[in-house]
């Protein structure tokens, strides 16, 4: 089955830089990559997502990009405010609605 | 409000002691699914459903039942509780079209569980 990995586990930015995490999976099929975001106390909430016949996609301040060749995907987030702080989760489907694998997850801190 | 509920939020109990967590959505979602999140290990698929009284299991499915006899509901059992069943768990719900998700995933906030 898909096997997604992400990468780093916790990450700490200043407010105002940029904060990257990074994504790996194993299934060739699979197709469509959301990430999540995970404030305290509440559920995962979808924040971008991307389907792979796109390399990249921007909303604003966050933005995926896929590299299908390498089977590994991105999120970017540019000048990181406090409320950016929260876990971040990848996950990748082969399209299929059972087929949803996430990452183990990144905790960013943006400190002031 | 488009949402996911899940009761309680908070919930200790003790090994072996049979309980269970409701899950509801007010979306008309045909699918349904229960995660399990636990530290360095992310969201593990418990089970999901795909409609009324269509369900399968998920990735981590030992020691947990699920019944689907209403499109909004989706109650997770667990018969006899263990330790190692300590976690925070979530139900989430989305549209679908054919087999594929046709929105994405809307979780519910949350129950903290402990088995002691």
């Amino acid at each position: 089955g898909e096997n997604v990995e992400q990468h780093p586990s916790t990450l700490s930015v200043q407010e105002g830089d940029s904060a990257v995490i990074k994504c790996t999976y194993s299934d060739s099929a699979s197709n469509y990559f959301p990430w999540y975001k995970q404030e305290l106390g509440k559920g995962p909430q979808l924040i971008i997502d991307i389907r792979s016949n796109v390399g990249e996609k921007k909303d604003q301040r966050i933005a995926v990009t896929l590299n299908k060749t390498a089977k590994h995907f991105s999120l970017h987030i540019t000048e990181t405010q406090p409320e950016d702080s929260a876990v971040y989760f990848c996950a990748a489907s082969t399209g299929t609605a059972s087929k949803l694998t996430f990452g183990t997850g990144t905790r960013l801190q943006v400190t002031l | 409000e488009a949402q996911v509920t899940q009761n309680p939020r908070y919930l200790i109990t003790v090994t072996g002691k049979k309980l269970t967590v409701t899950c509801s959505q007010n979306m008309n979602h045909e699918y349904m699914s229960w995660y399990r999140q636990d530290p360095g290990l992310g969201l593990r698929q418990i089970y999901y459903s795909m409609n009324v009284e269509v369900t399968d299991k998920g990735d981590v499915p030992e020691g947990y039942k699920v019944s689907r006899k209403e499109k909004r509901n989706f109650p997770l059992i667990l018969e006899s509780p263990s330790p190692n069943q300590t976690s925070l768990y979530f139900c989430a719900s989305s549209a679908v079209r054919g087999t594929a998700l046709n929105s994405p995933l809307h979780f519910g906030n949350g129950t903290r569980l402990t088995v002691t």
